[in-house]
């Protein structure tokens, strides 16, 4: 069974300033897909990144990028030049692409950027 | 730009009464799904459905939950007999194909007093 691990509950950062929010995960599979969703107090879910597990190249957009690490199973989002509106809670997900598509969450990471 | 819409956005039940809840998923997307989140939880699975069945479900998806798609726009959950640990954020979500992104609607929040 996967199993996705964020082991920081809350992190605060002040605006402009850089943050990065760790996830690991555990599955036996070689082909899969992991993200980072957002989500608001809205509680809407906003897909912030994604990374395929067969490329080694890190994904980046924008102010957000990862640093995986596949053999540590290690999948961190960095976010550059924090902004008020980054406040959030920010899941990791997994989904294998051998089976059926269904995401695993973490826990989550609740964000909070201050002036 | 397409997105999952979810009606109604809030639904107050009583303790046994049976709920739909109703997601119009992105028109060309052929993978649906529903999500839960208790509140201060994180989101759980429920069941995914393509080609008109369900492709995975979660041991939380017992007989007291079914899905549909009635017709080639909507895609419903129902729960027959509501509970009150039920209460939660249901999220519907669709995606092109398994890999790829899915996209979420805004949810339901189910309060089941």
């Amino acid at each position: 069974a996967q199993t996705v691990t964020q082991s920081q509950p809350e992190m605060s950062v002040q605006e402009a300033e850089t943050v990065t929010l760790s996830c690991t995960y555990d599955t036996s599979e070689s082909n899969y897909y992991l993200f980072w969703y957002k989500q608001p107090p809205s509680r809407q879910m906003i897909l912030v990144i994604r990374q395929e597990a067969y490329k080694q190249q890190n994904a980046t957009e924008n102010r957000f990028s990862v640093n995986f690490q596949k053999a540590a199973k290690s999948f961190s989002l960095k976010i550059s030049d924090s902004q008020l509106g980054d406040t959030a809670m920010y899941f990791c997900a997994f989904v294998n692409t051998g089976t059926a598509s269904k995401l695993t969450f973490g826990t989550g990471t609740r964000l909070q950027v201050t002036l | 730009e397409p997105e999952v819409t979810q009606t109604p956005s809030h639904q107050v039940t009583q303790m046994g009464q049976e709920v739909i809840l109703r997601c119009v998923p992105i028109s060309n997307h052929l993978y649906f799904y529903w999500y839960r989140q208790i509140l201060g939880q994180k989101v759980e699975f429920l069941v995914s459905f393509y080609n008109n069945e369900i492709s995975e479900k979660s041991e939380i998806f017992d007989d007291q939950f079914s899905v549909e798609r009635p017709d080639g726009s909507n895609f419903t959950l129902k729960i027959r007999s509501t509970k009150l640990e039920d209460s939660a954020m249901y999220f519907c979500a669709s995606s092109e194909d398994p890999w790829s992104e899915q996209f979420f609607g805004p949810g339901t929040r189910l309060t089941v007093l």
